[in-house]
């Protein structure tokens, strides 16, 4: 079975350009999550999708940052303008959600951004 | 609020000897608490957890944690660490009635032969 897929797995910007990240969960999972992990820190939730709606996104800084999985599977986050302190890691997770406290996480995408 | 503390940023072990990684935790209600372990350019891998009944959870790669309410503790340990052990864990915390998990800083374990 294949795992969570991200890409790129890594890319480097100016600030001020935009990126895009895409995430495609494990087949059947319908629970989608995207997280930031800073250098040395955990994993922080941005949204969480259930299906193709966005259930928890108390997290996303709306100002530049917005998500869509439109037809409930694979997933695009997006940043623009991209800001210095967004270089972090980009997690992507996918759960079913009759079990959602077991996360799986894709390898994610190293975003820096100079 | 939901919140997680690995107090060691890093631990050291050697080969065959017991490891301990340790995690507190606070929340309003009801703890869930995992594991998750991270390799090198890997993304995070599902280890243990505890829900609810047995308080020692016994997880993958012979990982185990003990629950301890009044300490409000979720150490991870195993009996005879491995040099492929080594990695960067995570506890992670959510209270029953919230969906959103919190993770805790990391704790890079190394394994010397």
């Amino acid at each position: 079975e294949a795992g969570v897929v991200q890409s790129p797995r890594y890319k480097i910007i100016e600030k001020k350009q935009p990126v895009a990240f895409w995430c495609n969960p494990i087949s059947g999972h319908n629970t989608l999550y995207w997280y930031r992990q800073n250098l040395g820190q955990g994993p922080e939730l941005l949204i969480r999708y259930e299906n193709e709606e966005a259930v928890d996104d108390s997290q996303l800084p709306k100002d530049r940052f917005s998500a869509e999985r439109l037809k409930g599977v694979d997933s695009t986050l997006k940043i623009q303008p991209a800001e210095l302190g967004d270089s972090a890691v980009y997690l992507c997770a996918s759960s079913l959600e009759s079990a959602r406290d077991t996360q799986y996480f894709g390898p994610g995408t190293r975003l820096t951004v100079l | 609020a939901q919140s997680v503390a690995q107090p060691e940023d890093q631990v050291n072990v050697a080969e065959g000897n017991p490891l301990t990684v340790k995690c507190t935790y606070s929340v309003s209600g009801n703890p869930y608490l995992f594991w998750y372990v991270q390799y090198p350019n890997r993304g995070l891998q599902f280890l243990l957890k505890y829900i609810t009944g047995d308080n020692l959870v016994k997880g993958s790669y012979g990982f185990e944690a003990e629950f301890n309410k009044s300490q409000t503790s979720f150490h991870l340990k195993k009996p005879s660490a491995l040099v492929s052990d080594s990695a960067l864990y995570f506890c992670a915390v959510r209270d029953k009635w919230r969906d959103d998990m919190r993770f805790g800083a990391g704790t890079r374990l190394t394994v010397k032969p």
